[in-house]
């Protein structure tokens, strides 16, 4: 069973679109973090969300973590083929001790 | 900035040789990770430290082993290779009450 539920899996869209990807559970996290990996490479941070209900904000990605703290999504305006990668979430149980990550959403963003 | 480097980028080894994956952190950081990422299931925890000499299993344990002999440096080791270890390894560290891990490149073993 995979605690943080990621969607959609896979995205391919056109330079200039926008897009929007989930990450969904029944748990609560005390943070929550959004990784984007590149291929071949490891994960490297975006941002990390503490606060429900918060959003922030990283040039062309807004990144919201859900009232209740379960959920949280990731916004880019106006794709480029820069932001192709792999995008993971990742949280931070109440007690800070365990983290889990999303399977991910692969984003590929066509010329 | 935070670097975290690990001893190889590919690797291919045979079937039952013992294999070493090295990872080194510069920040001090109490926290290390040892994942394997495989499509479609993931980022999967091995095994992680929060000081140095102590351990604790992660989810798929079995068939691996690891050491942190010094804070910077956790080492994971496949005590006899199996095909089904082929996967895409990666290293990651932290402070120990924050949340964000940082990953180094990661290295992709084949085993043959």
């Amino acid at each position: 069973t995979q605690l943080l539920e990621q969607s959609p899996q896979f995205l391919s869209i056109q330079e200039g679109e926008n897009l929007t990807v989930y990450c969904n559970s029944s748990s609560v996290f005390s943070s929550l973090q959004w990784y984007r990996q590149e291929p071949g490479e490891g994960p490297v941070l975006l941002v990390t969300v503490v606060t429900g209900g918060e959003v922030k904000k990283l040039k062309r990605l807004t990144f919201q973590f859900g009232d209740a703290r379960k959920d949280s999504s990731l916004h880019i305006t106006a794709a480029q083929p820069g932001d192709t990668g792999l995008y993971l979430c990742a949280g931070a149980s109440r007690a800070g001790n365990q983290f889990y990550f999303g399977t991910g959403t692969s984003l590929t963003v066509i010329p | 900035d935070v670097k975290v480097t690990q001893s190889s980028r590919y690797l291919v080894k045979r079937t039952g040789e013992k294999v070493f994956l090295e990872c080194v952190q510069d920040m001090d950081h109490e926290n290390m990770f040892w994942y394997r990422q495989d499509p479609g299931l993931g980022l999967r925890l091995i095994y992680f430290s929060y000081d140095v000499k102590m351990k604790e299993k992660g989810d798929i344990p079995e068939g691996y082993s690891v050491s942190r002999e010094k804070k910077e440096r956790f080492s994971l080791i496949l005590e006899s290779a199996s095909t089904n270890q082929t996967s895409m390894y990666l290293c990651a560290s932290s402070f120990f009450s924050y949340p964000e891990q940082y990953f180094g490149p990661g290295t992709r073993l084949t085993v043959t």
